[in-house]
This record gives structure tokens, C-alpha cells and sequence, in this order.
């Protein structure tokens, strides 16, 4: 049973553009999400987070939003650049359930096209 | 880099076997958890080690163990090595044992069984 979900493998987007990388997850006991970006032969690298009491997070060029009601967030990158191109997860967590793992979607691989 | 160090980088060995897999956690993190990941699959958490306890379970196999050791550092024992074993597995650290927590990534080590 998938709990996260990244119903998009890949996502190709031209340099300068916005790309747009979606997540959905069904337990309602997450309250707290994360993504996280990995290149080829290194670990994943933390990227942004959001509680569930924001609607939104930013930081430079990435931007994440949450739609609690929709059970679902998005991950936004504006401009994008070639050094984008990775693979990008999105985790999330249950913080009050007392377990500590974050459960991950089986990532998006983006591609910036120069 | 992010400071978690693993050991070895690549392993190659039979089905049947036994190995061992390190982790070093960053300097002053108490934590350290334990994923798989599997071809095209996100990453599975396997267990969590806090200060030496072990704090949470994930779907581990009885055929894998883990500890934590005094200087924090971690070992990932898998035992009768089966073909399907063969994935990444990366170590992780955190500062303390919430899921608020950012957890920082090792590059992995990558497991082949023949």
C-alpha cells in the first residue's frame, strides 16, 4: 500500500522555466512533509519542508505548498536550471504517532533541458 | 557532502552470505536510520537507532539486524542473502529522534547478490 505517491516518473522542463512536481498521500496522520533531491551515485539531499499548519514554504527558487483537504503537495522550482536535473522525493511523516520514519514516494526524475 | 560516511561503497557476494554494512552519522547526531531502496522503488525505512536504543521498526527482515554502538556508529547486519536483496541502502542521521528532524543522507552502498 503506497501511502506517498509521485504518479509522475519523469517531468522534462526547458531552463528558465517553472517545474512543477507532485506528490499525493492518503494517510491523514502525516503532518509533516519533506523533499528531497538525489543525484546519480550520491545519497538523497534535504531540500524543503512544511508542517501542516502552513499552506506554504519558501526558500529561493523552490516553493512548496500544501492542500491538506486534497491530501496532496506540490514542489515548485522557478527558474528552473540544468543543475535541477535529479531525482526528487517527497517523504512525509506522522509526528505525534510516536514512530520517527519518514515514508517516501518513488520519486520524480526531472530534467532541465538547456 | 553530508558529513554520514558508509561503508563499503559497492558489495558483491552470494546468496546464502552474510554482510555487514557501516555508517558513521554526522558529528553530534544521535540518530541514525536505515533504508532500502530497491530498482525504481522509494525508500523503504527499515529501523532507527537512538543513542544506542533501537527507537523504531520498519518492515525489516528477521534475516536483517542492526545495532548502534557506543561512538554512534552503526552496522546493518543482513544474513542468507537472497537475490532480491540486492538494492541501495543508505544510512541517515539526525540530531535527535523527531520526526521534524531533517535527516542527512549517505551515499549508500550498493548491494548486489549473485
Amino acid at each position: 500500500d503506497q501511502q506517498v505517491k509521485q504518479n509522475s516518473p519523469s517531468l522534462s522542463v526547458q531552463e528558465g522555466r517553472i517545474s512543477i512536481l507532485n506528490c499525493d498521500y492518503t494517510n491523514s496522520m502525516f503532518d509533516y512533509f519533506l523533499w528531497y533531491k538525489k543525484y546519480p551515485a550520491e545519497g538523497p539531499t534535504f531540500l524543503i519542508s512544511i508542517s501542516s499548519i502552513k499552506d506554504k514554504n519558501e526558500d529561493g527558487r523552490f516553493t512548496v505548498f500544501l492542500n491538506k483537504s486534497a491530501k496532496h503537495l506540490s514542489l515548485h522550482i522557478v527558474p528552473s536550471q540544468p543543475g535541477d536535473s535529479a531525482v526528487y522525493f517527497c517523504a512525509a511523516a506522522p509526528t505525534e504517532s510516536g514512530t520517527y520514519k519518514y515514508i517516501f514516494g518513488t520519486g520524480t526524475r526531472l530534467k532541465v533541458l538547456a | 557532502d553530508s558529513g554520514v560516511t558508509q561503508t563499503p561503497k559497492h558489495l558483491i557476494t552470494a546468496t546464502g552470505q552474510r554482510v555487514t554494512l557501516r555508517c558513521s552519522p554526522r558529528s553530534g547526531d544521535l540518530s541514525v536510520y536505515w533504508y532500502q531502496q530497491s530498482l525504481d522503488q522509494g525508500l523503504q525505512f527499515l529501523i532507527q537507532y537512538y543513542n544506542g536504543e533501537e527507537r523504531a521498526k520498519g518492515n525489516i527482515l528477521e534475516r536483517f539486524s542492526a545495532q548502534q554502538f557506543p561512538d554512534l556508529h552503526s552496522e546493518l547486519n543482513l544474513s542468507s542473502l537472497e537475490l532480491g536483496d540486492s538494492a541501495l541502502y543508505f544510512c541517515a542521521s539526525s540530531v535527535e529522534a523527531s520526526s521534524t528532524d531533517t535527516q542527512y543522507f549517505g551515499p549508500g552502498t550498493r548491494l548486489t547478490v549473485l
